[in-house]
């Protein structure tokens, strides 16, 4: 069984650029996840689907940030403008409905704004 | 509000001992899950261990087992025989509970262990 996948694996842009990022989870997966990790820390949530829409986005900076999950399936998140602080790692995740399961991680999308 | 605490930064462990990484958490949920996961330098978090706020066993996974004191809130993670395959930042999560219908995982800042050889 494929995992998530995350493309690309790493970007280097430079500030007030735009951005993307895109995510395939785990087939079957209704929850989806996107985590940004900052250097030494923890991953901390910036949005959380149940199939196509987004139950959880108190994190997001919607100033600049924005997220789709289309047909409840992959997802992108973008960033427009970059600023220099949205260097991180972003993080997709997924897990099943229902029931104690973990989330299901892709390798991360590693953002570098210069 | 939920909040996981991990007190050690880094932690050192001589290859083929023991060694306990620290977790606490906060919670107002009765209902609620824990999880261990471990992300090498590479970048991607594998998922260790998982115990149930309602499990009365502590949960084991091979080398892993979950030290979980429910009164003290704590769910400290015991690695046994450790390898040198082991150092990695671990981090531990908590979801809320699935009673509410919602499965937000808040972590921790993370331990870094390395082993010596």
């Amino acid at each position: 069984e494929a995992g998530v996948v995350q493309s690309p694996r790493y970007k280097i842009i430079e500030k007030k650029q735009p951005v993307a990022f895109w995510c395939n989870p785990i087939s079957g997966h209704n929850t989806l996840y996107w985590y940004r990790q900052n250097l030494g820390q923890g991953p901390e949530l910036l949005i959380r689907y149940e199939n196509e829409e987004a139950v959880d986005d108190s994190q997001l900076p919607k100033d600049r940030f924005s997220a789709e999950r289309l047909k409840g399936v992959d997802s992108t998140l973008k960033i427009q403008p970059a600023e220099l602080g949205d260097s991180a790692v972003y993080l997709c995740a997924s897990s099943p409905r229902g029931g104690p399961t973990e989330a299901f991680f892709g390798q991360g999308t590693r953002l570098t704004v210069v | 509000a939920q909040k996981i605490t991990q007190t050690q930064p880094g932690m050192f462990v001589q290859e083929k001992e023991a060694v306990t990484l620290d977790c606490t958490y906060d919670t107002s949920d009765q209902s609620y899950g824990l999880f261990w996961y471990k992300q090498p330098s590479s970048g991607e978090m594998i998922f260790l261990i998982y115990q149930g706020s309602y499990d009365e066993q502590n949960a084991t996974e091979g080398r892993y087992s979950l030290n979980f004191q429910k009164a003290r809130k704590s769910a400290n993670l015991v690695i046994s025989a450790s390898q040198l395959g082991d150092s990695a930042m671990y981090f531990c999560a908590m979801r809320e509970s699935p009673f509410s219908g919602t499965y937000k995982y808040i972590f921790g800042t993370g331990t870094r262990l390395k082993v010596l050889a």
